[in-house]
């Protein structure tokens, strides 16, 4: 299986600052054969399931606003909120689709300092 | 979007078996485009995927639980189901439908990323 890594497990940012998560999985998600990375972001809020926010690494979900976005490649991977804001509160996952089974990073929490 | 059903009453015991349906609405189970999966989160921990299928049937199945899962579609009812048998404590979770997106691999169609989630159902094991 991929175990994907993530960190930090917490994090507490001011409103308007920039909140960065890693991503990092145990083997390289990058399929030579089309040069695309197999790795998915979402955002939960409490209470409510997953809501995709970005696929294929970088690739944002429609209507996500355009603060989230997503970078890295092979077996690092970056979700970068520009600028924080209340509505981000959330635990946000990484999912790797490279192969089955599927699997998921361990949660960020992200909250407001 | 993703309306799951839940069937028989709750709690469970141990050693049951958990029934699960999800009932799709503005789509087909049958459509290409997607499979169709189960996925669980133990409260406060992280999320589990449990299996997918496609509307060929091919199934793709978490190997930590292949043993006791079964998932199955109903094309006349535009539902998708999953059966786990010899509930345990561990089983314990809050249980989502999805609709993933389809990867085009080498030999065949995967799923990929979820796009769209059920509201989820909490299900309890306890003796």
């Amino acid at each position: 299986d991929i175990l994907m890594t993530q960190s930090p497990d917490s994090l507490a940012v001011s409103l308007g600052e920039r909140a960065t998560i890693n991503c990092k999985s145990s083997q390289s998600v990058l399929y030579s054969f089309d040069s695309k990375n197999y790795l998915a972001w979402y955002q939960q809020k409490p209470g409510q399931p997953p809501k995709l926010l970005i696929y294929w690494a970088s690739t944002p979900e429609s209507g996500v606003p355009d603060r989230f976005s997503g970078s890295g490649s092979g077996t690092d991977f970056t979700l970068t909120i520009s600028s924080l804001q209340a509505e981000d509160v959330a635990v946000y996952y990484c999912q790797q689709y490279y192969t089955t089974p599927l699997t998921f990073g361990g949660g960020t929490k992200v909250e407001i300092k | 979007h993703l309306q799951l059903l839940k069937s028989g009453p709750g709690p469970l015991k141990p050693s049951e078996t958990l029934s699960l349906t999800c009932a799709v609405s503005g789509g087909s189970v049958n459509s290409i485009a997607y499979y169709w999966g189960w996925i669980r989160q133990p409260p406060g921990k992280a999320l589990e995927w449990i299996g997918s299928i496609y509307s060929s049937g091919t199934t793709y199945l978490n190997p930590s639980l292949k043993s006791r899962v079964t998932i199955s579609v109903d094309t006349s009812k535009n539902q998708f189901s999953l059966k786990l048998t010899s509930l345990t404590a561990a089983d314990s979770a809050v249980y989502y439908c999805a609709r993933h997106n389809t990867v085009a691999g080498i030999f065949e169609v995967l799923p990929g990323s979820v796009d769209d989630w059920g509201q989820g159902t909490l299900v309890t094991v306890s003796s």
